[in-house]
């Protein structure tokens, strides 16, 4: 079964500090994609790789940068986090003209 | 740029009450149209697809039919049942820039009570 795993699960971090987010697909799919879903928002896209060693900008990348250092892994890195990053993340890997698999989210809160 | 529009923010129904959701897009292409589902603690689950015009996507009883004519891609339920209750996105995965990315509706929430 397709599968779509990321850790951490939840993360508390301080203004100021490094958070990287980490996701891991079986699916063997080329895209990968970071989503940001926050009340009233919906999910909102930050980055996108098309494969290994690609990224992307999506709609709301700033504050953000994506590595995909292989087919299977797609990291989400906040150099500087800020409050306002407070939210759940979701990965996803999906091909070209087809669904997507979400993984099961990250709740990050930065104090 | 590409948007979806879900008219209700929440619905509550009881158990066998007939569910719609509203989902109106504006792309510049033809985008193909998702419903997902969200249950607490989860990410989203896709439902369906439809890709062409007057294409009907269906699964677990729901189902919603693409109408170019009117931008809509109402979700639809006979009956709905407690399980159901849950978040329900529509989306527009607009394949023409090629980056494969989906946009999102804001998304409704849900409630049947038993």
């Amino acid at each position: 079964e397709a599968a779509v795993t990321q850790s951490p699960r939840n993360k508390v971090a301080v203004t100021g500090g490094k958070v990287t987010l980490s996701c891991n697909q079986t699916n063997n799919h080329n895209n990968m994609y970071w989503y940001r879903q926050d009340t009233g928002h919906g999910l909102r896209l930050i980055h996108y790789s098309y494969g290994a060693g690609s990224t992307e900008k999506g709609d709301i990348p700033d504050g953000y940068k994506a590595s995909r250092p292989s087919q299977e892994n797609f990291s989400l890195i906040l150099e500087l986090a800020t409050p306002s990053q407070t939210s759940v993340y979701f990965c996803a890997s999906g091909e070209l003209g087809l669904e997507q698999y979400f993984g099961p989210g990250t709740r990050l809160t930065v104090l | 740029g590409d948007s979806v529009t879900q008219t209700e923010g929440q619905v509550a129904l009881s158990e066998e009450d007939f569910l719609t959701i509203h989902c109106n897009y504006s792309a510049s292409g033809y985008p193909a149209l998702f419903w997902y589902v969200q249950y607490p603690g989860e990410g989203p689950q896709f439902l369906f697809r439809a890709s062409r015009d007057k294409e009907k996507g269906s699964s677990r009883g729901f189902e919603a039919t693409y109408d170019k004519g009117t931008t809509s891609f109402h979700l639809r339920k006979a009956s709905v049942q407690e399980s159901d209750s849950a978040v329900y996105y529509c989306a527009l995965g607009d394949w023409g820039t090629n980056t494969g990315k989906l946009t999102f509706g804001d998304g409704t929430v849900l409630t049947v009570k038993p």
